[in-house]
């Protein structure tokens, strides 16, 4: 199984400022068809899951374009150009080349300082 | 609007049995595969299965192979998730969501596993 690893756990931010996650994957997720299924999803408190970015760079219909995907092979970064207070929550990063299983990292919590 | 709507959770003792429920809405379902997601207290998000478009394709996570079988009926637009001998590990929210690259969630489905 395809293993992700996000780095920091925690990420304590100041509002208005950039954020930075780390998403790294145990095997390149570069398919077969030349494309990188790569997503990204936003989990607010109390709330369910919502994907932000699939393929590693394309945001979905209402993402503010603070939000921004990039990497490749196994290395993968979701930025926040400037944090605002609804970004708050856990972000996850989830693999869909290799599988069965899709599989997800531990996630990411973003709180304010 | 596009919507999935989960139901069917519940209090069950260990070793018994719950069916999910995922109703949707607004979009074409017979066009997607549908994906269950569950997330333990506390926890994170984890893969549980996934059924393509026809159902002639399912897959699971090993944890539930055996005691969970995913279906659907495109008739009804629904997606189902049964569940078996159950254990207190699958104690969690349930989520479906649209498609394997889960572009759409539903608001979750509770389900304890205890005496």
């Amino acid at each position: 199984d395809v293993v992700m690893t996000q780095s920091p756990l925690s990420l304590p931010v100041t509002l208005g400022q950039p954020a930075s996650i780390s998403c790294r994957s145990s095997q390149s997720l570069v398919y077969s068809d030349g494309n990188t299924y790569l997503n990204w999803f936003q989990q607010r408190p109390g709330q369910s899951p919502r994907r932000l970015i699939y393929k590693v760079s394309n945001r979905d219909s209402g993402v503010p374009d603070r939000f921004s995907g990039s990497g490749s092979g196994t290395d993968f970064t979701l930025k926040i150009s400037r944090v605002e207070a609804e970004d708050v929550g856990v972000y996850y990063c989830m693999q869909g080349t290799h599988w069965p299983p899709w599989t997800f990292g531990q996630g990411t919590k973003v709180e304010v300082k | 609007e596009v919507q999935l709507v989960e139901s069917g959770g519940g209090l069950v003792q260990p070793g018994g049995s719950l069916r999910l429920s995922c109703a949707a809405s607004g979009f074409t379902f017979s066009n997607y595969w549908l994906s269950w997601v569950r997330q333990a207290p506390g926890k994170g998000l984890e893969w549980v299965a996934n059924i393509k478009e026809d159902g002639s394709e399912k897959y699971y996570v090993d944890s539930v192979k055996g005691r969970f079988t995913i279906s659907r009926d495109n008739a009804k637009n629904s997606v189902y998730l049964e569940m078996n001998s159950l254990r207190a590990e699958d104690t969690a929210i349930y989520y479906c969501a649209r498609r394997r690259t889960m572009d759409v969630w539903g608001q979750g489905t509770t389900v304890t596993v205890s005496s």
